[in-house]
């Protein structure tokens, strides 16, 4: 089954622990990205990455780190999170093929709690 | 600039009502795509569907239906008869050429029964 799979689910962490969540896609997509939903604030990009070895940062990069040595994985790090990383985030990949743009397929998002 | 507006925060539906969820955008590119996601109470983003600049033919797909205009830069989506399963948030997105995606806000539905 075509998907992207974000591991754990849910997660409750302290202030300044180091945490990694994961993302891995077997659609072989070039395009991958994470996003963080807020009330309010729908979503917003955090960081993206056009193929392996390529990585940009969105809106909101503050905070955060990614790195994409392969194609499935783009893994999220939060070096020392503070309370207001709390949030929802969502993996996402696609294509990035011209003529044929294809939307996102989502994972099923990481519900973030940080005390 | 590129942005996409969902006004509608919440709207209330008893269920068989019609209820339309307005997306407005703005860009200056001549091709992007426009898409609309479905976030349930589950929380997962479903893919509803993906429309390109280029073709400005609705679309309907069972009790679902979709209207571009690109003289009025909106691409409303209209449930026909809510069931209450319809309840959900709903995204509104255009991407452009350089893969960047814009989201809306969003519009919450709450369809009663």
């Amino acid at each position: 089954e075509a998907q992207v799979t974000q591991n754990p689910r849910y997660l409750i962490t302290v202030t300044g622990k180091k945490l990694t969540v994961t993302c891995s896609q077997n659609m072989n997509h070039e395009y991958m990205s994470w996003y963080r939903q807020d009330p309010g604030l729908g979503l917003r990009q955090i960081y993206y990455s056009m193929n392996v070895e390529v990585t940009d940062k969105g809106d909101v990069p503050e905070g955060y780190k990614v790195s994409r040595k392969e194609k499935r994985n783009f893994p999220l790090i939060l070096e020392s999170p503070s309370p207001n990383q709390t949030s929802l985030y969502f993996c996402a990949s696609s294509l990035t093929s011209g003529t044929l743009n294809y939307g996102y397929t989502f994972g099923s998002g990481t519900r973030l709690t940080v005390v | 600039a590129q942005k996409v507006t969902q006004a509608q925060t919440e709207i209330s539906v008893v269920e068989k009502e019609d209820v339309t969820l307005d997306c407005v955008y703005e860009t200056r590119d001549t091709t992007y795509y426009l898409f609309w996601y479905k976030q349930p109470p589950s929380g997962e983003l479903v893919f509803l569907i993906r429309r390109n600049s280029f073709d400005e033919q609705n679309e309907i797909s069972g009790r679902y239906s979709w209207n571009f205009q690109k003289s009025t830069s909106s691409f409303n989506f209209t449930i026909t008869a809510s069931q209450v399963v319809d309840s959900a948030v709903y995204f509104c997105a255009l991407r452009n050429d350089f893969n960047k995606f814009y989201f809306g806000s969003g519009t919450k539905l709450n369809v009663k029964p």
